[in-house]
């Protein structure tokens, strides 16, 4: 069975400064995907950004970045030049399939505040 | 492009009672998800429709829970009875065909007291 893990129940960070989310996941696949939600008070979850195990680039989105190691079945997020609006849940999450969504697992998610 | 809409936002009721969630999908989306968030977790899915029909509801607690998507649009969920246990944030989210990305409603905070 597929675990997420994030470590870092909650993290703190300075408007403009950049701020790193940890990840790691466990499974036995060789093809699956990443990705990063994030969930603002107001509960409504979007998607970030997301990785392909087979590619080999780290995907970026803007000021959103993750450094992918497939080794080491780890997944961080980075957000660089932090916002208030970036105050959020963030959910890392797995799954086999992008178009077969019901094995997606998240993990218990890490509360970022951003600090003005 | 409108969003997911969920319905209601807040319910309380008392355990035993009996409890029902709506949710529209973004039209043309043809997988809808049910997913429940615990206070403290990620989400957990309960049960994923294709059209007006179950791909998975293997974690569907199905002795007190229910779901359909008669006509492969919009989805309630219903639990009965309710337990303490079932305090959390249902999240409906659909998607298209194919698509990897997910879109989420608001979600309905259900408290058992």
């Amino acid at each position: 069975a597929q675990t997420v893990t994030q470590s870092q129940p909650e993290m703190s960070v300075q408007e403009a400064e950049t701020v790193t989310l940890s990840c790691t996941y466990d499974t036995s696949e060789n093809n699956y995907y990443l990705f990063w939600y994030k969930q603002p008070p107001s509960r409504q979850m979007i998607l970030v950004i997301r990785q392909e195990a087979y590619k080999q680039q780290n995907a970026t989105e803007n000021r959103f970045s993750v450094n992918f190691q497939k080794a080491a079945k780890s997944f961080s997020l980075k957000i660089s030049d932090s916002q208030l609006g970036d105050t959020a849940m963030y959910f890392c999450a797995f799954s086999r399939s992008p178009y077969n969504n019901n094995d997606m697992r998240f993990g218990a998610g890490t509360r970022l505040t951003v600090k003005p | 492009e409108a969003g997911v809409a969920q319905s209601p936002r807040y319910k309380i009721i008392e355990k035993r009672q009996s409890v029902a969630f709506w949710c529209n999908p973004i039209s043309g989306h043809a997988t809808l998800y049910w997913y429940q968030q615990i206070l403290g977790q990620g989400p957990k899915l309960l049960i994923q429709f294709q059209n007006n029909g179950v791909v998975d509801d293997s974690q569907l607690p199905k002795d007190r829970f229910s779901a359909e998507r008669l006509k492969g649009v919009d989805s309630t969920l219903k639990i009965q009875p309710a337990k303490l246990e079932d305090s959390a944030v249902y999240l409906c989210a659909s998607s298209s065909l194919g698509h990897y990305e997910q879109y989420f409603g608001p979600g309905t905070r259900l408290t058992v007291t």
